[in-house]
């Protein structure tokens, strides 16, 4: 069982060019999660989905946009890629949405730059 | 100021030392308190789960949790070079499943 995949591993972008953040649990997950880890500032929830079909907006949304067309995948596209979206960026997956309960489980990581 | 403080660190300790890492929240509605350890270039990984107040404990790990002082201490007992890493800090509302995480402690445990 792999859990959760990330692609790609790392990428350097030039500023403005669109990018897409692709994500893949095999554990039938009801809710996903993307969030970026900065130095200082820690992980920071861009956006989440509790099941397939919808998505909500996190503490750090703008610049960002998400699907969830199935119960496996959640890709992140940055329309526009800026500087300031220079991050390590992780995917979690998690069986239930509003149980406090729930433990997420997390990709390896996107590390993503921005020139 | 951030909802959850964390000491950024690094901290670096003798193999064999007991560590401990704290985080203070401003949130009072916070009930699930967590810890979470990532290593190097790696995603975090749940390490310890608490409800409300009071203490855990698995194996050399205990979490702690004082809700009155807004204050949570996971302890290492007996530390490895294989506890080096970061340990992040995590809490989360009765309702819904955002979780606020600190920064994280970097920890080495040097041999």
């Amino acid at each position: 069982i792999a859990g959760i995949t990330q692609a790609p591993t790392s990428q350097i972008l030039a500023a403005g060019r669109r990018m897409t953040l692709r994500c893949t649990q095999d554990m039938r997950h009801n809710a996903m999660y993307w969030y970026r880890q900065d130095l200082g500032l820690g992980l920071r929830l861009i956006h989440y989905s509790n099941t397939a079909g919808t998505t909500g907006k996190g503490e750090v949304p703008d610049g960002y946009s998400v699907s969830r067309a199935n119960t496996d995948d959640f890709p992140l596209t940055l329309a526009s890629a800026v500087p300031s979206q220079t991050s390590v960026y992780f995917c979690a997956s998690s069986d239930s949405w509003g149980a406090g309960t729930d433990t997420q489980y997390f990709g390896p990581g996107t590390r993503l730059t921005v020139l | 100021q951030k909802e959850v403080e964390q000491d950024p660190g690094p901290l670096s300790v003798p193999e064999g030392a007991i560590v401990s890492l704290n985080c203070t929240y401003s949130n009072s509605a916070f009930q699930y308190f967590m810890w979470y350890r990532q290593y190097s270039r790696k995603g975090p990984e749940l390490l310890m789960y608490t409800y409300s107040s009071g203490n855990k404990e698995d194996g050399r790990f205990t979490a702690q949790v004082d809700k009155s002082s807004k204050y949570i201490s996971l302890f290492i007992r007996d530390s490895q070079p294989s506890d080096s890493a970061t340990y992040l800090c995590a809490m989360k509302e009765t309702s819904g499943s955002r979780l606020t995480f600190g920064e994280g402690t970097q920890l080495t445990v040097n041999p």
